[in-house]
């Protein structure tokens, strides 16, 4: 257990629905990034927030949006879904922010298929 | 922008075999390099890290050291083993941003 936990681990939806997946960080994190895993495009970055706030953005579609709440868990909504948005989204957690990072604890994923 | 390059896999190595994996970056300034693992169905874990120049990370019997001069972070292990079976990814955290930028991966099969 890494501690990061994220739910829920497995995701089936249709095409036009919108999903929510949440993310609670490892005791302490204050730090909350949002990745996107695929074959074909590998690991994307997402999102990043620290301690409530929004700190970077990667390649994140309008139709997606985040939010880290006040007790530092985050959500990331997924709406107006296509065939396309089928991955694992990891969400992975750190101390804090700033160029030198200190590596990621990660989260084991949730599976979206869009069906 | 920064950027990352791994071999391309599978790799597939006899148990015991040496292990290298290439990685090479591009960014400005003096990035942090990283290696993940990804075993089955699982997250990816932090296996070994280089904060700067000529430093050396090593866990688990892994080591890569930190080439300036050419832009590399290789992943080494002397002798493989089965459970090292697993999807290695080299990272870099620069000064484009506050993400880690990941490699494609490289999937490693180990047989007895």
């Amino acid at each position: 257990d890494s501690g990061v936990t994220q739910t829920p681990k497995h995701l089936i939806t249709a095409t036009g629905q919108r999903v929510t997946l949440r993310c609670s960080p490892r005791s302490g994190d204050l730090s909350v990034y949002w990745y996107q895993q695929s074959l074909d495009q590998g690991l994307q970055f997402l999102i990043q927030y620290y301690n409530g706030e929004e700190r970077a953005k990667g390649n994140i579609l309008e139709r997606f949006s985040a939010q880290q709440f006040p007790d530092l868990h985050s959500e990331l909504n997924l709406s107006s879904l296509e065939l396309g948005d089928s991955a694992l989204y990891f969400c992975a957690s750190s101390p804090g922010t700033g160029r030198r990072q200190y590596g990621y604890t990660f989260g084991s994923g949730t599976r979206l298929t869009v069906v | 922008g920064d950027s990352v390059t791994q071999m391309e896999g599978p790799v597939t190595l006899s148990e015991e075999a040496f292990l290298t994996i290439n990685c090479t970056y591009t960014a400005t300034g003096y990035p942090s390099l990283f290696w993940y693992v990804q075993y089955p169905g699982e997250g990816l874990q932090l296996l070994l890290k280089a904060t700067k120049a000529d430093d050396k990370g090593s866990n688990k019997g892994f080591e890569a050291t930190y080439r300036k001069e050419t832009t590399s972070f290789h992943l080494e292990k002397g002798s493989v083993q089965v459970s090292d079976s697993a999807v290695y990814f080299c990272a870099l955290s620069g000064n484009s941003g506050y993400a880690l930028n990941f490699g494609k991966g490289t999937s490693l099969l180990v047989t007895p």
